[in-house]
């Protein structure tokens, strides 16, 4: 499939721990935030949003924590299985039609 | 089955010679866009549709066009393509509500040489 980043940051986990992804944003107008997950040779899906009126999102095993104050975003995934083995995007949405992605990281979970 | 489909999915070309990229979506979906992937630099937005006869500039336009002349088309064309130009291009859509999820297709691998 096609590679996504040579010299993307790389987390490391064993299966069935919990992992943890951060992402730094950099536009303070950005009202709404969304994680991607993109599995090699395949084009980015979503996981989970959140709006900037929020500061935590759940969703199945997945947690999006939100702080505004250091435009900070990270993503937890409880659990950890094998197919949550990819690279990971956050992005933020400052207008209606512009959407930003981080540089991404890599997550690699170990059997 | 709900998608976005682009084509082709893998192309080497040289430089200068026109081509295009298509996508589609079969979803009715109203926003459309393109990015490109590059290593290291995430997803960068190319242009974006509204609607029908609606684009606009994304962060790295130059070097591209693209039009909209049907609501499930949203084709990327290069009409004089260099070597900077090679990269993973996606293409993607979704509801006109800001807060819509969107829809990826599974990406172009463009090589110019």
């Amino acid at each position: 499939g096609e590679s996504v980043g040579l010299h993307l940051p790389t987390l490391s986990v064993q299966e069935g721990d919990n992992s943890i992804i951060n992402c730094a944003y950099s536009n303070s107008a950005s009202d709404y935030f969304i994680w991607y997950k993109q599995e090699s040779g395949k084009g980015p899906q979503f996981i989970i949003d959140i709006r900037s009126n929020m500061d935590k999102r759940q969703g199945q095993r997945v947690t999006v924590l939100l702080n505004k104050t250091v435009k900070h975003l990270s993503l937890q995934i409880a659990a950890t299985q094998p197919g949550d083995s990819a690279v990971y995007f956050c992005a933020e949405m400052p207008s209606s039609y512009k959407l930003i992605f981080g540089s991404g990281t890599r997550l690699l979970v170990r059997p | 089955e709900a998608q976005v489909t682009q084509n082709p999915r893998y192309l080497i070309t040289v430089t200068g010679k026109k081509l295009t990229v298509t996508c589609s979506q079969n979803m009715n979906h109203e926003y459309m866009s393109w990015y490109r992937q590059d290593p290291g630099l995430g997803l960068r937005q190319i242009y974006y549709s509204m609607n029908v006869e609606v684009t606009d500039k994304g962060d790295v336009p130059e070097g591209y066009k693209v039009s909209r002349k049907e609501k499930r088309n949203f084709p990327l064309i290069l009409e004089s393509p260099s070597p900077n130009q090679t990269s993973l291009y996606f293409c993607a859509s979704r509801l006109a509500g800001l807060r819509d999820t969107q829809y990826f297709g599974p990406g172009t691998r463009l090589t110019v040489l």
